[in-house]
């Protein structure tokens, strides 16, 4: 059972350029969690999505970023236009549906994305 | 507003003491807390998973302890090891089903 799938791991860009970030939740997980870490600083959460839905978004930008999961293929977290002050790790996260205190949080090993 | 808070921020422990990782929450209506380590440049890896209903959880030389009415976790290390030198963060699962993360505890195990 493949763990949170992120990729590309690495990916870097010129100001300007449009990033995509992907991730393929753990199996039977049907719940997703994008959040991004600057440099010396803590996960920031900005958007938590189920299959087709936006459940909060409350943590994105208001400009440039857009996230979405279709009902078929992995979560995608994409930056339009980057600046220098998007580069960060962008980590995605996984659970299992429903409201149990058993289900966990599972992460990727990230994206790292660097603008020039 | 849910918060999750972590304190220290950084702590720095010669090898072999035990030591004692403090995470407090501001609202009391959880589902669980999950104690995460972060290696420099790594992503996070889980360590222990504390249900609401639990009052602690152990794996190896690490155990987790909850309050929920109090607010507050603590994850205790024991015999510490440079090898535990990392950064901890706790989330907590709120009941809207959003996870908070606090900001961190940097580690480091002097040898």
């Amino acid at each position: 059972n493949a763990g949170v799938m992120q990729n590309p791991r690495h990916l870097v860009r010129r100001r300007g350029q449009e990033a995509r970030l992907r991730c393929s939740p753990m199996k039977g997980h049907s719940h997703v969690y994008w959040y991004r870490q600057l440099p010396e600083e803590g996960l920031k959460f900005m958007v938590y999505l189920q299959k087709e839905n936006i459940i909060d978004e409350s943590g994105m930008p208001k400009e440039r970023f857009s996230a979405e999961f279709p009902k078929e293929g992995p979560s995608i977290l994409r930056i339009q236009q980057v600046v220098r002050g998007d580069s960060a790790a962008y980590f995605c996260a996984s659970s299992p549906p429903g409201g149990s205190g058993a289900n966990v949080l599972t992460f990727g090993a990230g994206s790292r994305l660097t603008v020039l | 507003k849910q918060e999750v808070t972590q304190i220290p921020a950084a702590l720095s422990v010669p090898e072999g003491e035990n030591l004692v990782l403090n995470c407090s929450f501001t609202d009391s209506a959880i589902y669980n807390l999950q104690w995460f380590r972060q290696d420099p440049g790594k992503g996070l890896t889980s360590l222990l998973l504390i249900q609401s209903s639990q009052r602690e959880q152990t794996s190896g030389r690490l155990n987790a302890s909850l309050d929920k009415s109090s607010g507050r976790s603590t994850l205790y290390i024991a015999a510490s090891q440079p090898g535990d030198s990392a950064t901890y963060l706790c989330a907590v699962r709120f009941q809207n089903n959003q996870f908070y993360f606090g900001t961190g505890t940097s580690l480091t195990v002097i040898p």
